[in-house]
């Protein structure tokens, strides 16, 4: 599986827009990007994918950008409940899933 | 709706015991079953996953088992544990598929190994 390269951490207040990056300079065709986010002594909470187009749900926005080499996990209005290690992660297209979670990026909201 | 559900919530176990942790989902036919673990402090890491009944594939040995008895039910186990096995473990279901599958974590067990 292709790596990928997230900051060790980021600051945020409350009420802001956050944006978490992610560099995947190696992916391939048909690696799907997943995030995850995870908070001590829970299991990791499925945020987001995509594959080439950016997509939002209630919790996030994926911007991916058109070379597919970086994408970018933009959280709204962050609350403190938003406050988690997020994962970005690589997933291959069919057969059983192989997640490999790395060191992610630990987000801190303060009031 | 779907739900994952672990037992023990947590454990702690003297070395050499033996040890068996489960994993029920409900709501969900024939899923992709996998266990996780994370040391402390440390990142996740796929142990066994499983893709149908009787059958369990080993990602990472560590020492540790894994049978899945019925569709639902995904079981850990070991005969002896050693100090290595602390850590908090994680059952994971999913689809598959023809595209990228998704997976849904359980709350995890705590286990520590004195």
């Amino acid at each position: 599986d292709a790596k990928t390269t997230q900051p060790d951490s980021m600051e945020s207040t409350e009420g802001e827009t956050v944006h978490l990056p992610c560099s995947h300079a190696t992916i391939s065709g048909n690696e799907y990007i997943y995030w995850y986010r995870q908070v001590p002594l829970q299991g990791p909470e499925y945020v987001t994918h995509g594959l080439q187009q950016n997509t939002t749900n209630s919790m996030a926005f994926l911007a991916i950008a058109s070379d597919r080499k970086s994408s970018t996990l933009i959280l709204p209005h962050v609350s403190l409940r938003d406050a988690a290690v997020y994962h970005c992660i690589l997933m291959n297209q069919g057969g059983s899933a192989k997640l490999i979670f790395g060191e992610g990026t630990k987000l801190t909201v303060s009031s | 709706a779907q739900t994952i559900h672990q037992w023990p919530v947590a454990e702690i176990k003297a070395v050499g015991s033996p040890l068996s942790l489960g994993c029920t989902i409900k709501g969900k036919s024939s899923p992709n079953l996998y266990w996780y673990w994370q040391a402390t402090g440390g990142t996740l890491q796929q142990l066994f996953y499983s893709i149908t009944v009787g059958q369990v594939e080993s990602v990472v040995q560590l020492n540790l088992s894994a049978s899945r008895p019925k569709d639902d039910q995904f079981i850990l186990s070991t005969e002896k544990l050693l100090l290595s096995h602390s850590g908090f473990y994680l059952c994971a279901w999913g689809l598959g598929g023809r595209f990228a599958e998704t997976l849904y974590f359980g709350s995890g067990t705590r286990l520590t190994v004195l």
